[in-house]
């Protein structure tokens, strides 16, 4: 079965950077796009970031756009998200999400997430 | 990246139906159908309910279903139970490569 397991959440001072990692298993993670998707505490879903199956193209939400990196292993099955310059309404649960497609479209699993919170 | 606009909040008794609207552009739910709609439970990770306007996922019961009318998609849910109790957010594809979610809406079964 689909699996997505996000980890690499902490508490973090604003200015500071973190680096978030989701390990897929269960289908070949070569063969779809993934995203970031990020809720605010009692918030919405934000969609972040998506990578298309091969990395040749990356996308992002202007709120993160030039602070953050989506990037991918495919050799290790494994997403990342680099996020520097973190503020505090970076705050949230980030989630990873497999698309059905090579590029992108809408998400379909989720992994459970990873908490981040930037504080002083 | 505005995002879709969907009610805060709707609400029916068991057994009844509910609908809940989505509404965008024609340069993200008008323009594509790449509509998806996830329900999540408090605490929980979101599960997709409906996928590519009107398509459901395997496991999914047959009571939740999707469609698209010009820049709007409907989520309607047939034969409310209590389990159907959590928040509802749609999602469609963008022209600029990018993924946009509605803001979510609370259903409250009575």
């Amino acid at each position: 079965q689909v699996q997505l397991v996000e980890s690499g959440g902490g508490v973090v001072q604003p200015g500071r950077s973190l680096r978030l990692s989701c390990a897929a298993s269960g289908f070949t993670f070569s063969n779809h796009g993934i995203h970031w998707v990020r809720q605010a505490p009692g918030k919405g879903l934000e969609w972040v970031a998506v990578i298309w199956y091969d990395g040749s193209n990356k996308y992002y939400a202007d709120s993160v756009k030039g602070r953050f990196t989506i990037s991918r292993d495919n050799s290790k099955n494994t997403l990342y998200l680099q996020m520097n310059s973190l503020r505090a309404d970076d705050t949230g649960m980030y989630y990873c999400a497999r698309d059905p497609q090579l590029s992108s479209s809408c998400p379909d699993y989720w992994g459970q997430g990873t908490l981040v919170a930037v504080s002083s | 990246q505005s995002a879709l606009t969907q009610p805060a909040s709707v609400s029916g008794s068991p057994g009844q139906s509910i609908t809940i609207s989505c509404t965008g552009t024609s340069s993200d739910v008008g323009g594509y159908n790449y509509v998806s709609w996830y329900q999540q439970h408090p605490g929980k990770a979101p599960k997709f309910m409906i996928y590519d306007v009107s398509n459901r996922p395997s496991g999914v019961s047959n009571r939740f279903s999707g469609s698209k009318s010009g820049n709007t998609a409907s989520l309607t849910i047939s034969g409310l139970q209590a389990e159907d109790e959590a928040d509802y957010y749609c999602s469609s594809y963008t022209s600029s490569g990018t993924t946009v979610f509605g803001g979510g809406t609370k259903l409250t079964v009575l």
